[in-house]
């Protein structure tokens, strides 16, 4: 595909459910971010990675908060015991090179978590 | 921590109307960028402005970076329906992650 695809687009768990979410980037991108975005609210940052290296987890909320890029393409952010407050829409982004002033974000369409 | 404010926070106008809509910091960014964002879509990059000063023009979309560069605004004209979505500005610094502001919402009314 010629942008960066999430799965799944909706996810409902129930409060206390382990959820995985998805992040395909673009083809030959080195560097991956998640945002988490609330409702009415700008993404804020979770985590960083430079190919398979995750070079800045310091926006995890939590050490329920877990992401992982094992071969430096596809990411999985996994959070472990959902609550409530968990509930946001968790964006992906990828960019060509490292994390720089000028790189562009490339944002795929998130996925939309509701916890119940 | 730096922190990007925005305003207004919901703007709502008619079709060729002009606006302006401001993001302002305390803290100093090497760069800025502007995202617009439509709903069930992830944000896209609309300018990055690196230098204090620095003016862009994107069509009917001017942005301009504060000379102090702690702060930025996107003025549109003739504003269309096709406008409409969620205006972020997002700070960077030298080694560090972009932070967004909360945007603004705007409405372009037909």
């Amino acid at each position: 595909g010629a942008g960066v695809s999430q799965s799944p687009r909706y996810k409902v768990a129930k409060r206390g459910q382990d959820v995985a979410l998805r992040c395909d980037p673009i083809s030959g991108h080195v560097s991956l971010f998640w945002y988490q975005q609330a409702l009415g609210q700008g993404p804020e940052f979770l985590t960083y990675f430079q190919n398979e290296a995750q070079l800045d987890k310091s926006g995890l909320p939590s050490d329920r908060f877990f992401a992982e890029r094992p071969e430096g393409s596809v990411s999985t952010l996994k959070i472990q015991r959902t609550q409530q407050e968990d509930s946001a829409v968790y964006l992906c982004a990828s960019s060509l090179e490292g994390a720089g002033v000028n790189n562009e974000q490339f944002f795929g369409p998130g996925t939309r978590l509701t916890v119940l | 921590t730096q922190l990007l404010e925005q305003s207004p926070q919901f703007l709502s106008i008619q079709e060729g109307e002009n606006l302006t809509v401001y993001c302002n910091s305390s803290s100093v960014f090497s760069s800025l960028q502007w995202y617009r964002q439509e709903p069930g879509e992830g944000p896209v990059l609309l300018v990055t402005v690196v230098t204090g000063g620095e003016v862009k023009k994107l069509k009917r979309l001017t942005f301009q970076f504060g000379d102090a560069r702690k702060d930025s605004s996107l003025h549109i004209t003739a504003a269309q329906p096709g406008d409409t979505g969620l205006y972020l500005c997002a700070g960077g610094g030298y080694g560090q992650n972009f932070v967004f502001g909360p945007g603004t919402r705007l409405s372009v009314l037909p």
